[in-house]
């Protein structure tokens, strides 16, 4: 089945604490992105990846890493959380970027940071 | 940035009713796309229409793009309680690589 799979799919941690969430898509996608999900701001991007090794930031990047090491797995690391960083968070792939192709979502990681 | 506005915010109807949502958007696009999201779960993809048509039907799907005022519209015909979820807009420019989304407006369908 092809999918997007997020893992952890909720997380409570302490604030400075690193962590990281796990996203991999089994559709042979080169378009890799991060998203961030708040209560009255929609979806803000958070950084994406045009293919192996290639990655750059979205609207809201900072406090957050990426890498893109192989094409199917697109971590995103979290180094020292803050509480603003508490969020639902969603990693979605797609063919080759945005321009005109559909955007697979995975499920969604709840992070608390207290 | 957030570049979408969907209006309204929520919106509440009957089963059978249509439900008709409007997205704004500021700057000139190449693609504009629908997406579907259930309480708290990911993103589906509805629809996806280009700038340079004008209308797209899928199933009870209904979108249209009007480039010149920066708006589109998602009409669900014969409503269903399954209808209910949040539904964003999301546009791209010229870059291929960021999408923007926004805010989303909230459906319920009662029975």
């Amino acid at each position: 089945e092809a999918q997007v799979t997020q893992n952890p799919r909720y997380l409570i941690t302490v604030t400075g604490k690193k962590l990281t969430v796990t996203c991999s898509q089994n559709m042979n996608h080169e378009y890799m992105s991060w998203y961030r999900q708040d209560p009255g701001l929609g979806l803000r991007q958070i950084y994406y990846s045009m293919n192996v090794e290639v990655t750059d930031k979205g609207d809201v990047p900072e406090g957050y890493k990426v890498s893109r090491k192989e094409k199917r797995n697109f971590p995103l690391i979290l180094e020292s959380p803050s509480p603003n960083q508490t969020s639902l968070y969603f990693c979605a792939s797609s063919l080759a970027g945005t321009g005109g192709y559909e955007q697979y979502f995975g499920p969604g990681t709840r992070l608390t940071v207290t | 940035s957030q570049q979408g506005e969907e209006d309204p915010q929520a919106l509440s109807i009957q089963e059978g009713e249509n439900a008709t949502m409007n997205c704004s958007y500021k700057t000139s696009i190449n693609n504009l796309q629908w997406y579907r999201q259930n309480s708290g779960r990911g993103l589906v993809h509805l629809i996806l229409i280009r700038s340079n048509e004008r209308e797209k039907h899928s199933g009870r799907l209904r979108v249209t793009l009007d480039t010149s005022k920066k708006s589109s519209s998602l009409l669900i015909t014969a409503s269903r309680a399954a209808d209910t979820a949040s539904y964003f807009c999301a546009t791209d420019g010229d870059s291929g690589y960021a999408l923007n989304f926004g805010k989303g407006t909230s459906l319920l369908v009662t029975p």
